[in-house]
């Protein structure tokens, strides 16, 4: 158990819908990160969040959003779905504060997104 | 563009053998490098780490090695074990204020009783 938690495990929806993913970081990590992870395909780094501010974007579309709560949870927002959406999402956290860093991430279970 | 590669997309090896799982990379910014296991319906695991100030990093049976010159490293594995069996991931950092990972795609591997 990584300490990261997210819901939901599994999620089915249609084309054109807007769904929201959710995250919980381990206790104490200011930093979480989402990763899409397709058929096929490596993780493909979405966004970053530190202490509720944006810290690095990655190939994030346009239809998609990220924030942190003052909690440190976050949300990763996926509008006007599309069936290449479809994917397993990752959210992972780590300390990651300046001089802290070691690369170490703890990654979710993940979401998995199927688009009809 | 694919800045971590890792071209092998399976290797298997019998129990007990060496197994070593390649990944080469394109960005000399990077400086920082990790090894990931995932088996399946889980998260990626942290596996083990490796500085480009070194070359060599061990852990247990885990052994990372890193060529800078040639941007190839190499997690060996001795002696290999059934429950090793799962998704290895080379990933990569360039440090610094950016906090990113670029992951590989992965190689199955496999190891045989």
């Amino acid at each position: 158990d990584s300490g990261v938690t997210q819901t939901p495990k599994h999620l089915i929806t249609a084309t054109g819908q807007r769904v929201t993913l959710r995250c919980s970081p381990r206790s104490g990590d200011l930093s979480v990160y989402w990763y899409q992870q397709s058929l096929d395909q490596g993780l493909q780094f979405l966004i970053q969040y530190y202490n509720g501010e944006e810290r690095a974007k990655g190939n994030i579309l346009e239809r998609f959003s990220a924030q942190q709560f003052p909690d440190l949870h976050s949300e990763l927002n996926l509008s006007s779905l599309e069936l290449g959406d479809s994917a397993l999402y990752f959210c992972a956290s780590s300390v990651a504060s300046a001089g802290l860093y070691t690369g170490e991430l703890f990654f979710g279970e993940g979401s998995r997104l199927t688009v009809l | 563009d694919q800045q971590v590669k890792q071209n092998s997309p399976s290797l298997s090896v019998q129990e007990g053998r060496i197994s070593i799982l390649n990944c080469d990379y394109t960005n000399s910014m990077f400086d920082y490098f990790l090894w990931y296991k995932k088996y399946p319906a889980e998260g990626p695991t942290f596996l083990i780490s490796i500085s480009s100030i070194k070359d060599k990093n061990e852990d247990g049976r885990f052994t990372v090695f890193l060529n800078k010159s040639a941007k190839h490293l190499s997690l060996h594995i001795v002696p290999s074990q059934p429950g090793d069996s799962a998704v290895y991931f080379c990933a990569a950092s360039s440090g610094g204020s950016n906090y990113k990972l670029t992951f590989g795609k992965g190689t199955l591997l496999t190891v045989n009783p």
